[in-house]
Order: structure tokens, then C-alpha cells, then sequence
């Protein structure tokens, strides 16, 4: 049961163009979303979040759009930069203190052509 | 920048033996976790910890998988009959008490099982 889905496994994007990456999910309880980027052999890093009150986040070149009647969040980058090239997860939150998991979608491989 | 420091970097281990993957979290951080990435899938929560004992835990983490943070710094995971398929990148995290949920990652641990 794949709770948040990202339909594509790369995407492939000129430098200083925009790059958007998409997000579905389907539990009605999320309450937070956030986006991670993943280098090989690395962890994934935390980039940016957004509460399932507001629609709209924005830090520096990186701006996140929730629309919750759709169940569809995306990461906007702008512009884009060879050192974004990564893995990008979409993950999803719920439960509070303790009990907070995050759930991660499967990641979209982000490729920036110098 | 404080970070979550994972030991140790690569695993090897025969089928059936035990293995413990060792972290230490961010100091003041209260929330912990283990997530594992099967080569190619994505991230999948296993476990969450908080006021020493668990909160949460996944199908995965069945009576196989045991947590323990013993001395207020490290936090474990022991696998206690390692299977082939638990070979995988075992990531560790923690977080504060912010409003974002965003978790440090440490590096990961890569675990072969053969």
C-alpha cells in the first residue's frame, strides 16, 4: 500500500530552468509534507516542509505547492543547478510527539544539464 | 552543523549471525528512528523511539529487530538473525522538537548479509 507516490523515477532538466517534481498521496491524516534530497551514500537531507493548513512555501530557490483537494504536493526549483542533481523524496507526516512517522515516497532521480 | 553519525559505514555478515548497527543522534534531540532503503526502493520506516521506549514500528520490524539506547548517547539496532533479504542501507535519525518534522539523517550503514 503505497501511501505517497511519485510517478516519476527521473526527470531531466536544463540548468537554469525550473525544475517540478510531483507528489500524490492518499492518507487523509497527513498533516505535514516535506521534501528530502538524497546524495549517493549519503542520508537523506531535509529541504523544506509544509503544513497541510497552508498551500504555499517558500525558501530561497525552493518553493513547495500543496493542494489538498487533489492529494498532490510539488517541489518547484528555481533555477535550477547541477549540484540539485539527486534523488528527491516526497514524504508525508502524522501523529505527533512519539508517535510522529513519516512516511517516504519512492524518490525522483533529478538530473540538471550544465 | 551538529549531524547523526552512523558506525559503521559497511557491514558484512553471514546469514543467521547477529549484527547491531550503532548512532549517535543529535545531542538535545528527542524523537529517534530507523528507517532501511532496499537497494533501488524506497526509504521504509522500521522503527521510533522516544522516552526510551518505542512509539511506533512497522511490519518490517518484527521480533528479529530490537532498539536500545543504553547510555543516553548511542541508539541500536540489533538484528538478531540476519536474513539475505535485510541486506539494505539502514539509516538512523532524530529529531527535535521543532515544528517542521524535518529529521537529521545520519550516512547510513550498509548491511550485507551473505
Amino acid at each position: 500500500d503505497q501511501q505517497v507516490k511519485q510517478n516519476s523515477p527521473s526527470l531531466s532538466v536544463q540548468e537554469g530552468r525550473i525544475s517540478i517534481l510531483n507528489c500524490d498521496y492518499t492518507n487523509s491524516m497527513f498533516d505535514y509534507f516535506l521534501w528530502y534530497k538524497k546524495y549517493p551514500a549519503e542520508g537523506p537531507t531535509f529541504l523544506i516542509s509544509i503544513s497541510s493548513i497552508k498551500d504555499k512555501n517558500e525558501d530561497g530557490r525552493f518553493t513547495v505547492f500543496l493542494n489538498k483537494s487533489a492529494k498532490h504536493l510539488s517541489l518547484h526549483i528555481v533555477p535550477s543547478q547541477p549540484g540539485d542533481s539527486a534523488v528527491y523524496f516526497c514524504a508525508a507526516s502524522e501523529g505527533s510527539g512519539g508517535y510522529q512517522k513519516v512516511t517516504f515516497g519512492t524518490g525522483t532521480k533529478l538530473q540538471v544539464i550544465p | 552543523e551538529p549531524e547523526v553519525t552512523q558506525t559503521p559505514s559497511h557491514q558484512v555478515t553471514q546469514m543467521g549471525q547477529e549484527v547491531i548497527l550503532r548512532c549517535v543522534p543529535i545531542s538535545n534531540h528527542l524523537y529517534f528512528y530507523w528507517y532501511r532503503q532496499i537497494l533501488g526502493q524506497k526509504v521504509e520506516f522500521l522503527v521510533s523511539f522516544y522516552n526510551n521506549e518505542i512509539s511506533e514500528k512497522s511490519e518490517i520490524f518484527d521480533d528479529q529487530f530490537s532498539v536500545e539506547r543504553p547510555d543516553g548517547s548511542n541508539f541500536t539496532l540489533k538484528i538478531r538473525s540476519t536474513k539475505l533479504e535485510d541486506s539494505a542501507m539502514y539509516f538512523c535519525a532524530s529529531r527535535g522538537d521543532t515544528a517542521n518534522y524535518g529529521y537529521t539523517f545520519g550516512s547510513g550503514t550498509r548491511l550485507t548479509v551473505v
